[in-house]
Protein backbone atom coordinates (compact mmCIF):
# COMPACT_ATOMS: atom_id res chain seq x y z
CA UNK A 1 0.00 0.00 0.00
CA UNK A 2 2.51 2.56 -0.88
CA UNK A 3 4.73 2.36 2.36
CA UNK A 4 1.55 3.56 4.47
CA UNK A 5 0.49 2.46 7.64
CA UNK A 6 -2.02 3.54 9.45
CA UNK A 7 -2.82 3.16 13.57
CA UNK A 8 -4.58 2.00 15.04
CA UNK A 9 -6.83 0.16 12.65
CA UNK A 10 -9.75 -0.01 14.87
CA UNK A 11 -10.62 2.35 17.54
CA UNK A 12 -13.72 2.41 20.12
CA UNK A 13 -13.85 5.09 22.45
CA UNK A 14 -16.14 7.29 24.52
CA UNK A 15 -17.65 10.59 23.97
CA UNK A 16 -15.29 13.43 25.31
CA UNK A 17 -12.00 11.91 24.92
CA UNK A 18 -9.21 12.68 23.07
CA UNK A 19 -8.01 10.86 19.98
CA UNK A 20 -4.98 10.60 18.02
CA UNK A 21 -4.91 8.63 15.13
CA UNK A 22 -1.25 7.96 13.48
CA UNK A 23 -0.17 7.94 9.74
CA UNK A 24 3.23 6.84 8.98
CA UNK A 25 5.06 6.69 5.41
CA UNK A 26 8.07 5.41 4.29
CA UNK A 27 8.29 7.22 0.92
CA UNK A 28 9.54 10.55 1.98
CA UNK A 29 6.76 12.37 0.67
CA UNK A 30 5.94 15.87 0.91
CA UNK A 31 2.05 15.81 1.02
CA UNK A 32 0.35 14.04 3.45
CA UNK A 33 -4.20 14.22 3.75
CA UNK A 34 -6.16 13.28 6.06
CA UNK A 35 -9.94 11.97 5.09
CA UNK A 36 -13.02 10.98 6.64
CA UNK A 37 -14.78 8.71 4.70
CA UNK A 38 -19.38 8.26 5.36
CA UNK A 39 -21.87 6.95 3.96
CA UNK A 40 -23.31 9.44 1.13
CA UNK A 41 -20.73 11.96 1.64
CA UNK A 42 -17.59 10.13 0.09
CA UNK A 43 -14.15 11.42 1.02
CA UNK A 44 -13.77 14.71 2.49
CA UNK A 45 -10.48 16.40 3.09
CA UNK A 46 -10.09 17.17 6.86
CA UNK A 47 -6.69 18.27 7.48
CA UNK A 48 -3.43 18.54 5.07
CA UNK A 49 0.58 18.90 5.02
CA UNK A 50 2.75 19.90 2.32
CA UNK A 51 5.84 19.73 4.72
CA UNK A 52 7.11 19.41 8.04
CA UNK A 53 5.28 22.07 10.53
CA UNK A 54 2.99 23.34 7.32
CA UNK A 55 -0.48 22.23 7.94
CA UNK A 56 -3.47 23.59 6.34
CA UNK A 57 -7.05 22.93 7.03
CA UNK A 58 -9.41 21.06 4.51
CA UNK A 59 -13.66 20.80 3.90
CA UNK A 60 -14.38 19.56 7.60
CA UNK A 61 -11.71 20.82 10.06
CA UNK A 62 -13.99 21.68 12.68
CA UNK A 63 -13.39 19.45 15.78
CA UNK A 64 -9.79 18.31 14.33
CA UNK A 65 -6.13 19.52 14.49
CA UNK A 66 -2.63 17.70 13.20
CA UNK A 67 0.71 17.75 13.44
CA UNK A 68 3.77 16.95 11.58
CA UNK A 69 6.88 17.17 13.44
CA UNK A 70 8.88 14.99 11.01
CA UNK A 71 8.16 14.19 7.48
CA UNK A 72 7.24 10.48 7.58
CA UNK A 73 4.48 11.08 10.33
CA UNK A 74 1.53 12.73 10.04
CA UNK A 75 -1.06 12.71 13.17
CA UNK A 76 -4.82 13.32 13.53
CA UNK A 77 -6.18 14.59 16.94
CA UNK A 78 -9.92 14.72 17.96
CA UNK A 79 -9.62 17.37 21.11
CA UNK A 80 -12.94 15.34 22.74
CA UNK A 81 -14.45 13.16 20.57
CA UNK A 82 -17.86 13.67 19.21
CA UNK A 83 -20.48 10.74 17.85
CA UNK A 84 -20.58 12.63 14.63
CA UNK A 85 -17.06 11.77 14.46
CA UNK A 86 -17.31 8.38 14.27
CA UNK A 87 -16.21 7.41 10.67
CA UNK A 88 -13.70 5.82 9.11
CA UNK A 89 -10.56 7.72 8.08
CA UNK A 90 -8.07 7.29 5.12
CA UNK A 91 -4.38 9.17 4.93
CA UNK A 92 -2.98 9.60 2.07
CA UNK A 93 0.44 10.45 0.66
CA UNK A 94 1.72 11.87 -2.36
CA UNK A 95 4.88 13.49 -4.04
CA UNK A 96 4.02 16.66 -5.29
CA UNK A 97 7.28 16.69 -7.65
CA UNK A 98 5.35 19.97 -9.16
CA UNK A 99 3.72 18.04 -11.82
CA UNK A 100 0.01 16.75 -10.48
CA UNK A 101 0.48 13.28 -9.15
CA UNK A 102 -1.58 10.79 -7.51
CA UNK A 103 -2.62 10.18 -3.92
CA UNK A 104 -1.99 6.62 -2.54
CA UNK A 105 -3.96 5.55 0.72
CA UNK A 106 -3.51 3.82 3.40
CA UNK A 107 -6.28 0.90 4.57
CA UNK A 108 -8.31 2.85 6.89
CA UNK A 109 -9.60 3.36 10.68
CA UNK A 110 -12.46 3.08 11.89
CA UNK A 111 -13.58 5.09 14.59
CA UNK A 112 -16.42 4.67 16.98
CA UNK A 113 -17.47 7.21 19.14
CA UNK A 114 -19.97 6.29 21.69
CA UNK B 1 -16.14 24.05 -1.01
CA UNK B 2 -15.97 21.76 -4.31
CA UNK B 3 -18.96 19.81 -5.41
CA UNK B 4 -18.07 16.95 -7.39
CA UNK B 5 -20.36 14.42 -8.19
CA UNK B 6 -21.36 11.17 -9.74
CA UNK B 7 -24.71 10.75 -11.71
CA UNK B 8 -25.25 7.33 -10.08
CA UNK B 9 -25.09 5.72 -7.55
CA UNK B 10 -25.07 2.22 -8.33
CA UNK B 11 -24.66 0.43 -11.87
CA UNK B 12 -25.03 -3.20 -12.30
CA UNK B 13 -23.23 -4.56 -15.81
CA UNK B 14 -23.10 -8.31 -17.20
CA UNK B 15 -19.41 -10.04 -17.15
CA UNK B 16 -17.86 -8.58 -20.55
CA UNK B 17 -20.14 -6.08 -21.38
CA UNK B 18 -18.03 -2.23 -20.93
CA UNK B 19 -18.98 0.29 -17.75
CA UNK B 20 -18.98 3.85 -18.03
CA UNK B 21 -19.47 5.82 -15.09
CA UNK B 22 -19.72 9.56 -14.92
CA UNK B 23 -18.64 12.59 -13.04
CA UNK B 24 -19.40 15.73 -13.03
CA UNK B 25 -17.33 18.10 -11.11
CA UNK B 26 -17.81 22.49 -10.93
CA UNK B 27 -14.45 24.12 -10.60
CA UNK B 28 -13.14 24.77 -14.02
CA UNK B 29 -10.00 26.01 -12.49
CA UNK B 30 -9.05 22.21 -11.28
CA UNK B 31 -6.40 20.85 -14.19
CA UNK B 32 -6.21 17.59 -13.03
CA UNK B 33 -8.22 14.43 -12.09
CA UNK B 34 -8.30 11.04 -11.19
CA UNK B 35 -10.38 7.84 -11.15
CA UNK B 36 -10.06 5.32 -7.95
CA UNK B 37 -11.51 2.17 -7.23
CA UNK B 38 -12.35 0.82 -3.57
CA UNK B 39 -12.91 -2.57 -2.70
CA UNK B 40 -15.02 -3.24 0.45
CA UNK B 41 -12.71 -2.77 3.45
CA UNK B 42 -10.04 -1.09 1.78
CA UNK B 43 -8.37 2.04 0.86
CA UNK B 44 -9.08 4.21 -2.45
CA UNK B 45 -6.83 2.29 -5.03
CA UNK B 46 -5.46 4.46 -8.18
CA UNK B 47 -7.01 3.89 -11.51
CA UNK B 48 -6.04 6.31 -14.33
CA UNK B 49 -5.82 10.17 -14.27
CA UNK B 50 -6.06 13.11 -16.64
CA UNK B 51 -4.80 16.27 -17.07
CA UNK B 52 -6.72 19.24 -17.88
CA UNK B 53 -4.56 19.26 -21.30
CA UNK B 54 -5.93 16.27 -22.39
CA UNK B 55 -9.11 15.07 -23.62
CA UNK B 56 -8.71 11.16 -23.14
CA UNK B 57 -6.14 9.09 -22.03
CA UNK B 58 -5.88 5.44 -21.81
CA UNK B 59 -4.75 2.56 -19.65
CA UNK B 60 -5.37 -1.67 -19.40
CA UNK B 61 -8.88 -1.96 -20.18
CA UNK B 62 -9.57 1.66 -19.03
CA UNK B 63 -10.03 5.11 -20.38
CA UNK B 64 -10.79 8.41 -18.74
CA UNK B 65 -12.50 10.97 -20.92
CA UNK B 66 -12.31 14.74 -19.83
CA UNK B 67 -15.02 17.30 -21.57
CA UNK B 68 -13.90 20.60 -19.84
CA UNK B 69 -16.59 22.17 -21.55
CA UNK B 70 -19.19 20.52 -19.67
CA UNK B 71 -17.12 19.75 -16.79
CA UNK B 72 -17.43 15.87 -17.34
CA UNK B 73 -15.32 13.15 -16.48
CA UNK B 74 -15.96 9.82 -17.26
CA UNK B 75 -13.94 6.27 -16.96
CA UNK B 76 -14.87 3.45 -19.39
CA UNK B 77 -14.24 -0.18 -18.17
CA UNK B 78 -13.68 -2.36 -21.33
CA UNK B 79 -14.73 -6.51 -20.94
CA UNK B 80 -16.08 -5.91 -17.22
CA UNK B 81 -15.24 -8.76 -15.29
CA UNK B 82 -16.66 -9.89 -11.41
CA UNK B 83 -13.32 -8.41 -9.87
CA UNK B 84 -14.06 -4.45 -11.12
CA UNK B 85 -16.83 -4.38 -9.11
CA UNK B 86 -16.39 -2.08 -6.00
CA UNK B 87 -17.18 1.89 -5.71
CA UNK B 88 -15.24 4.45 -7.85
CA UNK B 89 -14.95 7.48 -7.11
CA UNK B 90 -13.48 10.74 -8.93
CA UNK B 91 -11.27 13.73 -7.75
CA UNK B 92 -10.44 16.47 -8.94
CA UNK B 93 -7.45 18.56 -7.33
CA UNK B 94 -9.43 21.84 -6.93
CA UNK B 95 -7.95 25.98 -6.99
CA UNK B 96 -4.52 25.33 -5.76
CA UNK B 97 -3.66 21.88 -6.83
CA UNK B 98 -2.66 20.83 -3.62
CA UNK B 99 -6.22 19.49 -2.42
CA UNK B 100 -7.93 16.31 -3.95
CA UNK B 101 -12.09 16.90 -3.55
CA UNK B 102 -14.19 13.67 -4.24
CA UNK B 103 -16.96 12.21 -5.66
CA UNK B 104 -19.78 10.19 -3.70
CA UNK B 105 -19.04 7.45 -5.93
CA UNK B 106 -20.72 4.74 -7.81
CA UNK B 107 -21.05 1.29 -7.08
CA UNK B 108 -20.21 -1.01 -9.84
CA UNK B 109 -21.46 -4.64 -9.57
CA UNK B 110 -20.69 -7.03 -11.86
CA UNK B 111 -23.03 -9.96 -12.19
CA UNK B 112 -21.28 -13.48 -13.69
Amino acid sequence: DAGITQSPRHKVTETGTPVTLRCHQTENHRYMYWYRQDPGHGLRLIHYSYGVKDTDKGEVSDGYSVSRSKTEDFLLTLESATSSQTSVYFCAIRAGTGANTEAFFGQGTRLTVV
Amino acid sequence: GESVGLHLPTLSVQEGDNSIINCAYSNSASDYFIWYKQESGKGPQFIIDIRSNMDKRQGQRVTVLLNKTVKHLSLQIAATQPGDSAVYFCAENGDTGNQFYFGTGTSLTVIP
